[in-house]
């Protein structure tokens, strides 16, 4: 099957910093979703982009489906900005999520 | 407009025991996913649903995992008898047309 593979795994920023996080994946993908579990153990959708560029607030997100790769970066980084970020790729078969990178924005 | 509904949200039970998990997905989506997260991991698919149709339950251990989608809307996901290693977080998504998906809130089990 496909394999969706995030990086870094773990990171630790300080309020106000800037991130931004990778998600590559092995193979052609129908589309491609980010999405941040919150503390609570809630996954909210970030972002549906299964090409190109998005923005929403402080976040974007660009996927280059040719080259099998997608970032979310984060600016002004908050403390409720914590928490696990995944991307989830849409194949023919199935949605597979990917490794995810745990964010902690320290103040 | 209400989001994905999962009921319970927390559930212990003695090991051997039976257990049910009910989801209410968007109003319209046709698409329903059972997924389950084991603690520091992504969530991995049990089961898709399109409609009322079953089309990907690969990963669904049927000697003691069961589904069903009734009239294509509710589904439950039952599992008969509970295994230790089956403490999880078991959560619901449904998407229109395998686009988008979104996710409930999840149902967090303890098998004891």
């Amino acid at each position: 099957g496909i394999q969706v593979e995030q990086s870094p795994p773990d990171l630790i920023l300080q309020e106000g910093a800037n991130s931004t996080l990778r998600c590559n994946f092995s193979d052609s993908v129908n589309n491609l979703q980010w999405f941040h579990q919150n503390p609570w153990g809630q996954l909210i959708n970030l972002f549906y982009i299964p090409s190109g560029t998005k923005q929403n607030g402080r976040l974007s997100a660009t996927t280059v489906a040719t080259e099998r790769y997608s970032l979310l970066y984060i600016s002004s980084s908050q403390t409720t900005d914590s928490g696990v970020y995944f991307c989830a790729v849409e194949t023919a078969s199935k949605l597979t999520f990917g490794t995810g990178t745990r964010l902690q924005v320290t103040l | 407009e209400a989001g994905v509904v999962q009921s319970p949200r927390y559930k212990i039970i003695e090991k051997k025991q039976p257990v049910a998990f009910w989801c209410n997905p968007i109003s319209g989506h046709n698409t329903l996913y059972w997924y389950r997260q084991n603690l520091g991991q992504g969530p991995e698919l049990l089961i898709r649903y399109e409609n009322e149709e079953a089309v990907d339950d690969s990963q669904l251990p049927k000697d003691r995992f069961s589904a069903e989608r009734l009239k294509g809307v509710d589904s439950t996901l039952k599992i008969q008898p509970a295994e230790l290693g089956d403490s999880a977080v078991y959560l619901c998504a449904s998407s229109l047309d395998r686009r988008e998906a979104f996710f409930g809130q999840g149902t967090r089990l303890t098998v004891v």
